[in-house]
């Protein structure tokens, strides 16, 4: 079955310090993977999305992800976190077929420190 | 670009009760998505149409959700009766080839 496992639920960091999240999958097939950022009463925010090619993909905001096919992972990464980041991290996976249904991770809060 | 309109943003309803939900989604998009977020998960979707029909809608609990999307634009999702765990962010989708645009959400509470 296809599934999204987001180890962390709570993060802390300090502003400027680096960010890692991790995002674990499983899935079939070659799977499309994103990430997901949501602030309080916000709906969903595309950061970036991977479907072929480099495995190391840019978003907005700053933030890049890595696709490691070996180990099932998607983990999203900032080297320098800013307050405006505290939100909820979301990473999903979808179908490559024309549905597009994604399945969604339980989510990481992400904590910025002064 | 507008984006997917959701409304209303808010409801309190007491269990039993009837509640209605409104979509209108990014123009031009053929395909839209109904996701429900409980507290402290990620989104979980319940219903997907393409255009007017139904594409997917294996997680709907049809005993008490319903949706529609006329003329293959706006959506609603009615509850009735509600239950406490009903109690969600009901959050829209529509997608363009490789992304879907969410709207806002409805917060949904349940007393």
């Amino acid at each position: 079955a296809q599934s999204v496992t987001q180890p962390d639920i709570h993060i802390t960091v300090s502003e400027g310090a680096s960010l890692e999240l991790r995002c674990n999958y499983s899935y079939g097939a070659t799977p499309y993977l994103f990430w997901y950022v949501q602030s309080p009463g916000q709906g969903l925010q595309l950061l970036l999305k991977y479907f072929s090619g480099d495995t190391l993909v840019q978003g907005i905001k700053g933030f890049e992800a890595e696709f490691k096919r070996s180990q099932s992972s998607f983990n999203l990464r900032k080297p320098s976190v800013h307050w405006s980041d505290a939100a909820e991290y979301f990473c999903a996976v979808g179908s490559s077929g024309n549905t597009g249904k994604l399945i969604f991770g339980q989510g990481t809060t992400l904590q910025v420190k002064p | 670009e507008a984006g997917v309109a959701q409304s209303p943003r808010y409801k309190i309803i007491e269990k039993r009760q009837s509640v209605a939900f409104w979509c209108n989604p990014i123009s031009g998009h053929a395909t839209l998505y109904w996701y429900q977020q409980i507290l402290g998960q990620g989104p979980k979707l319940l219903i997907q149409f393409q255009n007017n029909g139904v594409v997917d809608d294996s997680q709907l609990p049809k005993d008490r959700f319903s949706a529609e999307r006329l003329k293959g634009v706006d959506s609603t999702l009615k509850i009735q009766p509600a239950k406490l765990e009903d109690s969600a962010v009901y959050l829209c989708a529509s997608r363009h080839p490789g992304e879907q645009y969410f709207g806002p959400g409805t917060r949904l509470t349940v007393t």
